[in-house]
């Protein structure tokens, strides 16, 4: 079974400020890992994914994320905040084997000017 | 190319009533996943069809139905709906069983 916790709801950051969303997840095989976002009355579109391989996973838009297996974690961050940013972020976590994903709650991030 | 299309987008229904809701993939991707979004939360993975055969449920009741067609598109049937049924419900499409999963935009499902 798997399971995402994401570390508060929402976050607020001014522009240019440091982005960084925290999911934790529980899973009893190695997991594949998930951020998406979601804008307002869309769907979800991947940001980036983790695998095999390096740790250090590069996305769109600016954002990286790091999985840390000792620490469950798989972090989200990216170095400067744009006002584009605003919106939801979803971690989630699937076996390998078949893909169902499985969601954090989400965390809505604001961007001050 | 078209995206994952989702049809209606908005749609109001009363309890009790039955709803049905269209998914069409992209084109050459033969699995389709639907997953429900309820206000404030995360998606929750309700169903996966690849090749038209269901390849995994999630923890929802059998009100609850799917089917993929030749065409790989599908519907999700939701019968005696209830108010807890209010949701986004999500189709995602991926070429295989396995590989990135790509949303439509969802249909916002409203029960009164």
């Amino acid at each position: 079974a798997q399971s995402v916790t994401q570390l508060g709801s929402h976050v607020s950051v001014s522009e240019g400020a440091l982005v960084l969303l925290r999911c934790n997840y529980s899973s009893s095989v190695p997991p594949y890992l998930f951020w998406y976002v979601q804008y307002p009355n869309q769907g979800l579109q991947l940001l980036l994914k983790y695998t095999t391989g390096a740790t250090l996973v590069k996305g769109i838009n600016g954002f990286e994320a790091e999985f840390k297996k000792s620490e469950t974690s798989f972090h989200l961050t990216k170095p400067s905040a744009h006002m584009s940013d605003a919106a939801e972020y979803f971690c989630a976590v699937s076996p390998p084997v078949d893909y169902k994903l499985s969601f954090g709650a989400g965390t809505t991030v604001t961007v001050r000017a | 190319d078209a995206g994952v299309t989702q049809s209606p987008t908005h749609l109001i229904k009363t309890r009790g009533q039955q709803v049905t809701l269209r998914c069409s993939p992209i084109s050459g991707h033969k699995s389709v996943s639907w997953y429900q979004q309820v206000l404030g939360q995360g998606p929750q993975f309700i169903f996966q069809y690849y090749e038209k055969e269901e390849r995994g449920r999630g923890n929802f009741p059998d009100r609850f139905s799917a089917r993929q067609f030749p065409n790989y598109s599908s519907e999700l049937n939701v019968n005696a709906l209830l108010l807890g049924d209010s949701a986004l419900y999500l189709c995602a499409s991926r070429p295989g069983p396995q590989g990135e999963a790509f949303f439509g935009q969802g249909t916002r499902l409203t029960v009164v």
